[in-house]
């Protein structure tokens, strides 16, 4: 079973505040992600790493940061949030190996921004 | 561009069969993922494959066909729980996941 968190479950903010989602794995997985979900829609590709100090952005330009200080540990910043960021965000980690990577997600973050 | 299609929903009887169709055009293959979420929850793994032909664990059988940038997953003996939305992804040349946006499966007694 996969141990990957996500906090805050449920958030409701303003528009222009800046916001952190956090997101912690016990697996020592090397690649993690993050994602964009609309409700019926595709998972889309926001930002991932391949370890510790690499960050890579993925196709959906979210205007939001991302860090890899520690290898369990992989913050989503929003410096400022806007109606159009409500969404689902998913975080999600995986051992790094090529072909069959199998990726585990976390319960997921429900964004919604007044 | 690269795609995945899936159908939108689909509607079953509990206990029967269910086969849900996935297409796609990658720039590359890397492999063939099928993912269940269930309504405001995350994708959970369910099968992946790489060769062609069918890989079957448990109630659910998943198949590929390269040529065709065909698969399918297979579902028996469907249960209330099974109610979910299924996920295709195809691994691409620079293994990268590409999502479908996933077949909403409706399960009736």
């Amino acid at each position: 079973e996969a141990d990957i968190y996500q906090t805050p479950r449920y958030l409701v903010i303003g528009t222009g505040k800046k916001i952190t989602l956090e997101c912690s794995q016990t697996m020592g997985h090397d690649k993690m992600y993050w994602y964009q979900q609309d409700p019926g829609m595709e998972l889309h590709l926001i930002h991932y790493s391949y370890g510790v100090n690499s960050t890579e952005k993925g196709d959906l330009s979210s205007e939001s940061t991302v860090s890899r200080i520690r290898t369990e540990h992989f913050p989503l910043t929003l410096e400022s949030a806007r109606p159009s960021h409500t969404s689902q965000y998913l975080c999600a980690s995986s051992e790094g190996w090529d072909g069959g990577d199998t990726q585990y997600f976390g319960p997921g973050t429900r964004l919604t921004v007044l | 561009g690269q795609n995945i299609d899936q159908p939108t929903e689909m509607t079953a009887t509990e206990g029967a069969i269910v086969q849900i169709n996935c297409t796609y055009q990658t720039s590359g293959f890397n492999g063939l993922f099928w993912y269940q979420q269930h309504a405001g929850e995350a994708p959970t793994f369910l099968s992946y494959n790489v060769l062609d032909g069918l890989e079957e664990k448990g109630r659910f059988s998943s198949f590929l066909s390269r040529s065709k940038g065909y698969s399918y997953l297979l579902l028996k003996e469907l249960q209330m729980k099974d109610s979910a939305s299924y996920l295709c992804a195809v691994m691409d040349s620079n293994y990268q996941l590409i999502w479908g946006a996933g077949t909403k499966l409706i399960i009736k007694p």
